[in-house]
């Protein structure tokens, strides 16, 4: 069975452009969350999907930043305009939720580059 | 979610037994102890999670104080690949967040 599948593995960009990140969750799972590592700090938690709906988001660091879910099943999250602090490793895990102490799934993640 | 501490780092040689220590002194009655680890630049992969009752799989153990303020992370038999940061993270599950904190940098060596 396929893991948790991220798009781009890697994306350089110039400061105030578009980018799209993309997520594939394991089928079945509802649960979706975002987090991201910037350079030299922790792993921070960015949203949390169940199926479509947003359940948490407050980790979203500001409006430049904006999550999809449609459907319930792959997700999305668009970053406009980026800016150089936006650089970092981006991490989407999924987990099921038939068992509310299950483990979640990590993506290999996406690393941004903001020039 | 509790906060966690944890060593910066640690060494183990391999073959032995890594046992690494975590505390979380506020850990509430309904918040389960978990552990992940981030092995160089992949995605965190899951470990053990435990109540209150010590946990065994194929990766670990999870032993857990009976007052359940601190709990230990024992890799058996540690070898090169285990080298990676370990996080223990307290949290209620699927609902919430994950709040990774430092962690614990284990460095395998021969």
């Amino acid at each position: 069975e396929a893991g948790v599948t991220q798009f781009p593995s890697h994306s350089v960009i110039e400061k105030g452009q578009t980018v799209t990140l993309r997520c594939d969750p394991i089928s079945g799972h509802d649960n979706l969350y975002w987090y991201r590592r910037v350079m030299g700090k922790e792993i921070k938690f960015l949203l949390h999907f169940v199926k479509e709906s947003k359940q948490d988001e407050s980790g979203m660091p500001n409006n430049r930043f904006l999550a999809e879910r449609t459907g319930g099943t792959y997700s999305t999250l668009k970053v406009q305009p980026a800016e150089l602090e936006d650089s970092g490793v981006y991490f989407c895990a999924s987990s099921w939720n038939g068992d509310p102490y299950t483990e979640a799934f990590f993506g290999q993640g996406t690393r941004l580059t903001v020039v | 979610d509790a906060k966690t501490t944890q060593p910066p780092s640690m060494d183990c040689a391999e073959g032995r037994a890594a046992n690494l220590p975590c505390n979380h002194s506020t850990i509430s009655g309904n918040e389960y102890v978990y552990w992940y680890r981030q092995i160089h630049s992949q995605g965190p992969q899951y470990i053990i999670h435990g109540l209150k009752n010590n946990e065994t799989n194929e990766m670990a153990s999870l032993i857990i104080t009976e007052d359940r303020k601190s709990s230990t992370l024992i890799l058996p038999h540690a070898t090169l690949r285990d080298t990676a940061v370990y996080y223990c993270i307290v949290s209620l599950g699927t609902a919430s967040k994950l709040t990774f904190g430092t962690g614990t940098r284990l460095q395998v060596t021969l």
